[in-house]
């Protein structure tokens, strides 16, 4: 079955500093996307970076980075430099492998930037 | 141009009352997805539709739960006879295509439904 993993329920970060937040995904299927969201205390949902199982480089936006390792099955999404406005939750999906709409989600990392 | 838009953001509702949660897709999108996240965890899919069509409602209960996406209007996510379980945040998607290996589901600002 697929699933997705991020085993940091909450995390607390000194502003400026830079920040990995761990996901893991299990999939058979060789051909995957995985996606990260910022959910803020206001609820919406925003789309920060995606990466394809076949791109052959790292994804990255700005300040943030997926450190992407596919022996490993891991995503790890890295935000370069933190602002306060970071705190948030954050979501690890993979696009499901039996369709290619069907997103499969983590259980999310509460992150908080201290000033 | 406009994102996906969701109303109500808010709804209160008594057990055994309908919950109506409306969903209009981006501009030019055909596809759109309906996901519930309970507090604490992460979205869970319901259904997937397209103009007229359900093309995927694998991860909505078999009852109460309907979905709809007409001709002309928004999506509507339909609950009947509410319980207390059903509190949660659903949150609406959309995507312009479903071919593209590197598509993006863009999503709606989400419905709180608390059943009292």
């Amino acid at each position: 079955a697929q699933k997705i993993t991020q085993t940091q329920p909450g995390m607390f970060v000194q502003e400026k500093e830079a920040v990995t937040l761990d996901c893991t995904y299990d999939t058979s299927d060789p051909s995957y996307g995985l996606f990260w969201y910022k959910q803020p205390s206001s609820g919406e949902m925003i789309f920060l970076i995606y990466q394809g199982s076949y791109d052959q480089q790292n994804a990255t936006e700005g300040r943030y980075s997926l450190n992407f390792q596919k022996a490993r099955k891991s995503a790890n999404l890295v935000i370069s430099a933190s602002q306060l406005g970071d705190s948030a939750m954050y979501f690890c999906a993979m696009r499901g492998p039996d369709s290619n709409y069907q997103l499969i989600w983590g259980a999310g990392t509460k992150l908080i930037i201290k000033p | 141009n406009a994102g996906v838009m969701q109303n109500p953001r808010h709804l209160v509702r008594r057990r055994g009352q309908e919950a109506r949660l409306r969903c209009s897709p981006m501009k030019g999108h055909s596809h759109v997805y309906w996901y519930r996240q309970l507090p604490e965890e992460g979205l869970k899919f319901m259904v997937y539709l397209q103009k007229e069509n359900i093309i995927d409602e694998s991860g909505m209960p078999k009852e109460r739960f309907s979905a709809e996406f007409p001709k002309e209007g928004p999506s509507i996510l339909r609950i009947q006879q509410v319980v207390r379980g059903d509190s949660a945040a659903y949150f609406c998607a959309s995507s312009l295509t479903l071919d593209s290996r590197n598509y993006e589901q863009y999503f709606g600002p989400g419905t709180r439904l608390t059943v009292t």
